[in-house]
């Protein structure tokens, strides 16, 4: 199976814009969740998906956001860029959103610069 | 809310010796599950072995093995016969059972593989 896929893999940002990234998870997982990591903060949960509804969400402000398809590829959204938003944004995937399937695979990360 | 705690930010090896990374968490919870990820340079976050809380037997995959020490609140990751590849940053992560739903990890240590 093809792994987690994540596009694009670099993206340059001014600060005020939004961005859109796109997560494909491994064929056959219906869960798709979010990390930022930024080397003050480490790693941190932003929301994970399940069947296109929200099932969870981190500490983070409402200018970050998600949605899921019907095929379960994902997308985050983040509106008025700030410097502080730069970041890898990191995509894992998972077959179902219970506990007899809890190992999450992840995808090669969005490096997202904010100037 | 979980935290999970590795006090060591850097460590070094020589190749084929033996290396043991710690982390300590702490929780309230019974049910639950630990990760040990790897991260090299390329940024990919790949899963190393895991450990179910509810079980006793300490989890081995080839030269990884983990000694988890519930009461103590302790899950250290041993490599054995260090290599050169397996230089990068280790993540410890913790999950929730009820939730299954994010990981929550440690701040990382980066190991280095010495020739």
């Amino acid at each position: 199976k093809a792994g987690v896929t994540q596009t694009p893999r670099y993206l340059i940002k001014t600060r005020g814009q939004q961005v859109t990234l796109s997560c494909s998870p491994i064929s056959g997982h219906r869960s798709v969740s979010w990390y930022q990591q930024t080397p003050g903060q480490g790693l941190q949960f932003l929301f994970e998906y399940f069947s296109e509804t929200q099932r969870n969400k981190g500490n983070f402000p409402g200018r970050f956001s998600g949605r899921q398809f019907s095929n379960s590829r994902s997308e985050m959204n983040v509106s008025t860029l700030e410097l502080g938003d730069s970041a890898l944004y990191l995509c894992a995937s998972k077959e179902g959103a219970g506990v007899a399937t809890y190992e999450q695979y992840f995808g090669p990360g969005t490096r997202l610069t904010v100037t | 809310a979980q935290t999970v705690t590795q006090s060591q930010p850097e460590m070094s090896v020589q190749e084929a010796e033996t290396v043991t990374l710690s982390c300590t968490y702490d929780t309230s919870e019974n049910n639950y599950y630990l990760f040990w990820y790897k991260q090299p340079p390329s940024r990919q976050m790949i899963l190393v072995i895991r450990q179910e809380a509810y079980k006793q037997q300490n989890a081995t995959e080839n030269r990884f093995s983990v000694n988890f020490q519930k009461a103590a609140k302790s899950f250290s990751l041993k490599i054995s016969d260090s290599q050169l590849g397996d230089t990068a940053m280790y993540f410890c992560a913790f999950m929730n059972g009820g939730s299954a739903r994010q990981l929550t990890f440690g701040s990382g240590t980066q190991l280095t593989v010495l020739p």
